[in-house]
């Protein structure tokens, strides 16, 4: 067990529908990462937050958007879905911004129909 | 942009043989170095690291390099076993960390 925490592990939805997935990062771990992994694809980097602060941004789509809350946890809230958007989002934390082990969550399976 | 290559994307050695795995990156202020090993529908994890100040760290039968002058780092497995079957994945860091797209490791009998 790594101590990040996401949820939920599976989802299902149709294309043009809207979808929250929400991490808890380590305890004491002040930054957090979202990847997208599509089947049989690397490891794509959306998004990073330190501390409540956007610290860097990947390939993230307009329509895909984040946030890290006071308590940390943060949110990826993914709207009107297409077929493509099919993965598993996996998060991540790290104590530091950057320069340090992070450390994935299991991940969330989302799959559009 | 920042981009790290990784090869071969696939690769099958003899159980006990040794596999090798390389990695370059474009960013030359990247200074971490992580391998990271994920099974099947499992989260990755992680199994080494380095950083730019160190050229050499080795774990058991797992060892990495870097040559930063080239830009270039490389995994080491010894002694392949069925349980090293896995997608490796490199990545670099300096900031926010780039991963290589995997290499499908499959040990044969």
């Amino acid at each position: 067990d790594s101590g990040v925490t996401q949820t939920p592990k599976h989802l299902i939805t149709a294309t043009g529908q809207r979808v929250t997935l929400r991490c808890s990062p380590r305890s004491g771990d002040l930054s957090v990462y979202w990847y997208q992994q599509s089947l049989d694809q690397g490891l794509q980097f959306l998004i990073q937050y330190y501390n409540g602060e956007e610290r860097a941004k990947g390939n993230i789509l307009e329509r895909f958007s984040a946030q890290q809350f006071p308590d940390l946890h943060s949110e990826l809230n993914l709207s009107s879905l297409e077929l493509g958007d099919s993965a598993l989002y996996f998060c991540a934390s790290s104590a530091g911004q950057g320069g340090n082990t992070i450390y994935f969550g299991e991940g969330s399976w989302l799959t559009v129909v | 942009g920042e981009n790290v290559e990784q090869h071969p994307s696939t690769l099958s050695v003899q159980e006990g043989d040794s596999a090798v795995i390389k990695c370059t990156y474009s960013d030359s202020a990247s200074n971490y170095f992580p391998w990271y090993k994920q099974e099947l529908g499992k989260r990755p994890q992680l199994i080494i690291d380095i950083r730019s100040n160190v050229g050499e760290k080795k774990d058991q039968r797992i060892a990495v390099t870097l040559n930063k002058t080239a830009k270039h780092f490389s995994l080491h497995i010894t002694e392949t076993q069925p349980e090293d079957s896995a997608v490796y994945f490199c990545a670099a860091s300096k900031g926010k960390i780039i991963f290589g797209k995997g290499t499908r490791l499959h040990i044969l009998p």
